[in-house]
Parts: C-alpha cells; structure tokens; sequence
C-alpha cells in the first residue's frame, strides 16, 4: 500500500460547527504532516508529527487541534472556524530517517469550505 | 534561509518539449524536488536530485542542476495534455528531518 487516504473530500460545515478531518497510511512512515493550499498557492506547513509526537507547530490558530493516535493515523480536529479558512488540507507522510532525502507522500486533500 | 523561485506559467503545444525553471538559495548540501499537482488534487512526486548531482534522467523527464547559478530546470520531452498541472519546485536539507520549501509552482497548460 503506497497511498495516503484522506476523509473526507469534501467538506462544507458554519463557523459554530466541529468537525473532523482524517488521514491514514500503511508504508510504515513515522513522520506525518498537515498542510493548507489556498487556491493558486503553494502548499503551507501546519503540523509535523514524529514517531506520534508533534514536532513542529508552525503557529497555527488553536482553532485547529492535531492528534496523532497512532503511527498509522492523523486527525485534524476543526472548531469555530472563519471563512478564510476555507482551502484544501493536505496529509502527508515520509519515511523520516536520518540522512538523505524527506520524501513526502501526499493524500489527495480535504476541500473544506466554512460558511 | 531557504527561498525558492518559479516562473508562474508555461503555455506549450502537444508534443513539444517544456522546460519548467526554479531558482533556490541555500547553499548548504540539499535536495531538490519536482512535484506534480493537478486540479482538485494533492501532490505527487515526480523526481528528486540531490545538490551534488548534475543530471537526472526518468523516461520523459530529464532534471538539470547548475550548482554555480542554484538552478533547477524540469524538461518534459513529447508533451502531452495530461502533462497540463502545476509544476512544485522544492528544497530540503540533507536530512529526512528536513521540512520542504515549496517554490509557488509553475501552471503548465499544453494545447492540442
């Protein structure tokens, strides 16, 4: 299994509402990650998990809660959002070993829309 | 720090060769990546190279690195309309723990 499968792909929920969005892969990768891409932009870091402990918060509003269950598993919990947030939030996973390259494999996102 | 540049968009008819352009600043041992988006799509990987090489070549693609300017360039040979999607240049350090720098990616659109 080579792929990174992200639930829901669509997602369309108010600003008072919480809702979740979900991630899994099978390679055995020990390092996970939550992106946000806005239209005609480039991916932007969120929050890297490593061996199912959060290394690297790139301060993110706490309006957007990570959890990491297990090494197979990313959630991202979503409350009271705003409008802006509205994009499509990327998953990805990557073998996370010493020297050499950080190959990230890629879901193919969650396109929330906030009203 | 790490800065990546791109070119935004690269119009070319079918067949032809595309040639996607990147610039990068870091000047300690990295790696470069080309990723593939298409609409309504995530990521996917198309190569790698690391900064000691010169060329990378995988079927259609081939990746050229010039050291001395920090430039990266992705040629598509026999450019098809599937080939139509934004083009991510990329940068990490010389380590798995390294985060990626994403250039904000080049639009290619091929015509029939």
């Amino acid at each position: 299994d080579t792929e990174v499968t992200q639930t829901p792909k669509h997602l369309v929920m108010g600003m008072t509402n919480k809702k979740s969005l979900k991630c899994e892969q099978h390679m055995g990768h020990r390092a996970m990650y939550w992106y946000k891409q806005k239209a005609k932009k480039p991916p932007e870091l969120m929050f890297v998990y490593s061996y199912e402990k959060l290394s690297i918060n790139e301060s993110v509003p706490s309006r957007f809660s990570p959890e990491c269950p297990n090494s197979s598993l990313l959630n991202l919990h979503l409350h009271a959002l705003q409008p802006e947030d509205s994009a499509l939030y990327l998953c990805a996973s990557s073998p996370r070993t010493g020297d050499g390259a950080n190959v990230l494999t890629f879901g193919a996102g969650s396109r929330l829309t906030v009203l | 720090g790490e800065d990546v540049e791109q070119s935004l968009f690269l119009s070319v008819r079918e067949g032809d060769s595309s040639v996607i352009n990147c610039t990068y600043t870091d000047s300690s041992s990295t790696y470069l990546y080309w990723y593939k988006q298409e609409p309504g799509a995530g990521l996917q990987l198309l190569t790698y190279i690391f900064s000691n090489m010169d060329m990378k070549q995988d079927q259609r693609l081939t990746v050229l690195l010039n050291k001395k300017d920090k430039h990266l360039s992705l040629r598509i040979a026999d450019t098809q309309t599937g080939d139509s999607a934004i083009y991510f240049c990329a940068e990490s350090m010389n380590s798995g723990y390294s985060t990626l720098t994403f250039g904000k990616g080049t639009m290619l659109l091929v015509s029939p």
